[in-house]
Formats: structure tokens, sequence, C-alpha cells
């Protein structure tokens, strides 16, 4: 069974960064078919996918138009988990943040983590 | 960007009853379309993806059926767990999602 659990902080200032991990047991962030997704959830943008990072004998990134200025999303092989960050916040990036596996480099999202509530606040 | 667009916004019906969702996509997404139920609290589930394919686990009482532009999640027979938020998603191109329809209890 695969679990997502998600580490970071909940507050972040303006223009400050915001940094979540996820870290995955039952599955592999080096596997060959899943892809592993940063997605978030706000009343005024409904459900926004960011990004994701995969393996398929190097490491590949995808980012969203609406972030991919600012974005960054890690793997970590040592601890079987992997990051984003996000960059000069704004009020605007308030939300749930939620990491999740594609099992297939298919774009569905089957294992997702338990949310984190990002708030960007002075 | 491909914009999927949810209705109704609220579906008000009592348990037993059948639910029917609707989504329409702003181009065509052949069959690439995936449903999810959020309930308060929770990740989104998967339930359904390529239109009609339940997901692991997932009760017969929901299906999905439609290709193109126009998605339908039925629900044949409404359970007091299945009061929830729905959400469309697709990945024709980048993954995108629909509003959602929020089925409550009348």
């Amino acid at each position: 069974q695969v679990q997502l659990q998600q580490s970071g902080l909940g507050l972040v200032k303006p223009s400050q960064t915001l940094s979540l991990t996820c870290v995955i047991s039952g599955d592999s962030v080096s596997s060959n078919s899943a892809a592993w997704n940063w997605i978030r959830h706000s009343p005024s943008r409904g459900l926004e996918w960011l990004g994701r990072t995969y393996y398929r004998s190097k490491w590949y990134n995808d980012y969203a138009v609406s972030v991919q200025s600012r974005i960054t999303i890690n793997p970590d092989t040592s601890k079987n988990q992997f990051s984003l960050q996000l960059n000069s916040v704004t009020p605007e990036d308030t939300a749930v943040y939620y990491c999740a596996r594609d099992p297939g480099e298919m774009g569905l999202f089957d294992y997702w983590g338990q949310g984190t509530l990002v708030t960007v606040s002075s | 960007e491909i914009v999927l667009t949810q209705s109704p916004a609220t579906l008000s019906l009592s348990p037993g009853e059948r639910a029917t969702l609707s989504c329409r996509a702003s181009q065509s997404i052949s069959n690439y379309l995936a449903w999810y139920q959020q309930k308060a609290g929770q990740a989104p589930r998967l339930l359904i993806y390529d239109a009609s394919d339940r997901a692991t686990g997932i009760p017969a009482r929901f299906s999905g059926s439609g290709s193109g532009t126009d998605f339908t999640l039925t629900i044949s027979s409404l359970e007091p767990e299945d009061f929830a938020v729905y959400y469309c998603q697709q990945r024709s191109n980048w993954p995108s999602f629909g509003g959602g329809t929020k089925v409550e209890i009348k």
C-alpha cells in the first residue's frame, strides 16, 4: 500500500519561499513508471496541478506555466521523498498543497498525501 | 489550456436517489477524463479514469460515460457516504480540473 506523508511549514511571509516535503512508502521516488506530483487547492483557483518529477534513466521535471518561473521540485533518493519549493510567494499562493502519485506518467493521481494548508501572510 | 466546466454546482438529493453529474471540456479530450470524490478535510480520491473505468476498490454504483467534450458521472443509488464534492480532471494535455459539483443531502 502506497502512502505519502507530507511535512512543512504552514505559514510563510510574502516574498519568501514555500517549502514542503513528501515522504513515500510502498513505492520508490526512482520508480521507472510512476511520476511524483504537487497539486494545490484554493477557493479562488480550485484544484491546480503545479508540477512533477520522475525518473526514466535520468530525472525529468515538468511545471505548470502559471508557476514555472518560481517552482522547483526535487527528488531525494536517499530518503525516498520529493520536495516542493515555491519562491516569491504572495497571498494568492495560500492553498492546501497535496503531493500525489501518478502511477504510470498518465496524468492520473491514485495516491495523495494528507494535504498541508499553507497560508501566506505577514 | 483545457477548461473543464462542471454542472450543476450543487445537487440536492436524498439517499437512494440517482445522481447525474456533468463535465464539459473546452475542446475534445478523447476519453482522457477522470473523476474524483473529495470529502471535507480529506484529499481527493480517484473514482473513474479514462471516462468509464472504475479505479481499484470503487463500488459498481459509480459509473462514467462520455467522450470528446461531454462526460457524465452517475451514482446509481446514493449511499450516505457518497455526499461529497466531485471533480473531473483531464489528462489530454497538462492536467486540469473542473470547479466541482457538491452532492448534498436534501
